[in-house]
């Protein structure tokens, strides 16, 4: 596709439920982040894949949170139990090789998740 | 604890006017400045970047200038327009952490006609 697909666009789920997201990176990019934006606030880091390295998850807020990338490509953001707080925009991006010189990171629009 | 700080949180300027956005930074791993522009209801992109080996950087209105002693980079826009009035992020990026882009709290901008 011609830029980052990120699904579903928005979601409410009910306190307690798991949800699932998904992120199509722009095809050829072997970088893939996932953000986390609250109302108002800046950009969270969570998770970070490059090619078939370990995962760095060191933004990951708590072990309810999980993400997977197969193939190298799709990407699936999980979170369990959900809480209100988990309540926020979820931004998946994808760049050609890691975050250096040139290389872009381009974002998806986002899916919106409300836990009520 | 936001490794890099943003101001204002918003600004109002006039059509024409020059916005300016501050950040600052302690960690001196950074090694790459980026500026994110947002529109309601999408996603961040990338407006212009800077490394700290040069000092200032033009793109069409848009200048970073950066200040690597005193830690600190800030945005210009130049002759503001309606179409400018979106929310900015600084962001940086450290040797240390390749994936990781820090971003300031974003600053909403508004350009009046």
């Amino acid at each position: 596709g011609a830029g980052v697909s990120q699904s579903p666009s928005n979601k409410v789920t009910e306190k307690g439920k798991d949800v699932e997201l998904r992120c199509d990176p722009i095809s050829g990019h072997t970088a893939l982040y996932w953000y986390r934006q609250s109302l108002g606030q800046g950009l969270e880091f969570l998770i970070y894949f490059q090619g078939n390295s370990a995962p760095d998850k060191s933004g990951l807020p708590s072990d309810r949170f999980s993400a997977e990338r197969t193939g190298g490509s799709v990407s699936t953001l999980t979170i369990q139990r959900t809480q209100q707080e988990d309540s926020a925009v979820y931004l998946c991006a994808s760049s050609y090789g890691g975050p250096g010189s040139g290389n872009t990171i381009y974002f998806g629009e986002g899916s919106w998740l409300t836990v009520v | 604890q936001q490794q890099v700080k943003q101001s204002p949180q918003s600004l109002i300027v006039q059509k024409g006017g020059i916005s300016i956005i501050n950040c600052a930074y302690e960690n001196t791993a950074f090694d790459y400045f980026p500026w994110y522009q947002q529109f309601p209801g999408k996603g961040p992109a990338l407006l212009i970047a800077i490394r700290p080996d040069v000092s200032e950087k033009k793109e069409g209105r848009f200048t970073i200038s950066f200040n690597k002693s005193a830690k600190q980079f800030s945005l210009h826009i130049m002759d503001s327009q309606p179409g400018d009035s979106a929310t900015y992020f600084c962001a940086a990026r450290g040797t240390d952490s390749w994936g990781k882009l820090q971003f300031g709290a974003g600053t909403q901008v508004v350009v009046t006609p």
